[in-house]
């Protein structure tokens, strides 16, 4: 089993939508919980960082973590084609010997058609 | 541009042979990672330094692998003896150690087609 689960989708939105994206995970160490969009052929881009539990909000998008079921969610507000990627959850610990590695989910891929 | 920069973007090459990456971090940054992609999965971790120093790697770099960044700047990625399940894109990622955040940015990636 994995330790971050991200349905790969595809998901297939009009313009203007709400979407929602999520994982769970399974290592209760991890504490630093991101979303990444990825274009195709591209390098990954942050879009969110959250620590803990919580929400953070920043523009159309808000993230949000639940430690205590270990899932988090990234929403994505009056959608837009522009946002059509692959979004990537993120992970890692707190510190020890594993803090500088972030564990993936497989990633989401989304279409926003006009 | 002062983002992280990789180099080739793209090498093909057959089996057996042995390939050279390099990977430029954003300059201030004492860390710097590299991960393995491959179709339709999300980054593998593999590697990372902080200035000169290899803090982890990852028990699914075989010993046909290896990383150095010498003078704590640029680092390169070796594959000796490529394999076909070699195929991928490999990023490189650079941060500031020290930060709460220590936001990991990613290079554009070096897709590598193993014949």
């Amino acid at each position: 089993q994995k330790e971050v689960e991200q349905d790969p989708g595809p998901l297939s939105v009009p313009e203007g939508a709400i979407v929602s994206l999520n994982c769970t995970y399974s290592n209760s160490a991890f504490q630093y919980f991101m979303w990444y969009r990825q274009y195709s052929r591209k390098g990954p881009e942050l879009l969110m960082y959250t620590y803990s539990s919580g929400n953070k909000e920043d523009g159309r998008f808000t993230a949000q973590v639940d430690k205590s079921s270990k899932y988090i969610s990234l929403f994505i507000r009056d959608s837009q084609p522009s946002d059509s990627a692959t979004y990537l959850c993120a992970m890692k610990n707190a510190g020890g010997t594993s803090y500088g590695k972030l564990t993936f989910g497989q990633g989401t891929i989304l279409t926003v058609h006009p | 541009d002062t983002g992280v920069s990789q180099d080739p973007r793209h090498k093909i090459t057959k089996r057996g042979q042995n390939v050279t990456f390099r990977c430029d971090p954003i300059s201030e940054h004492n860390r710097l990672y590299w991960y393995r992609q491959t179709l339709g999965q999300g980054p593998e971790f593999l590697t990372y330094f902080q200035n000169e120093a290899q803090l982890e790697k990852s028990r699914l770099l075989s010993d046909r692998f290896s990383a150095e960044r010498p003078k704590g700047s640029f680092s390169t990625l070796e594959i000796q003896r490529t394999e076909q399940g070699d195929s991928a894109m490999y990023l490189c990622a650079s941060s500031l150690a020290g930060l709460r955040t220590d936001t990991q940015y990613f290079g554009p990636g070096t897709r590598l087609t193993v014949l």
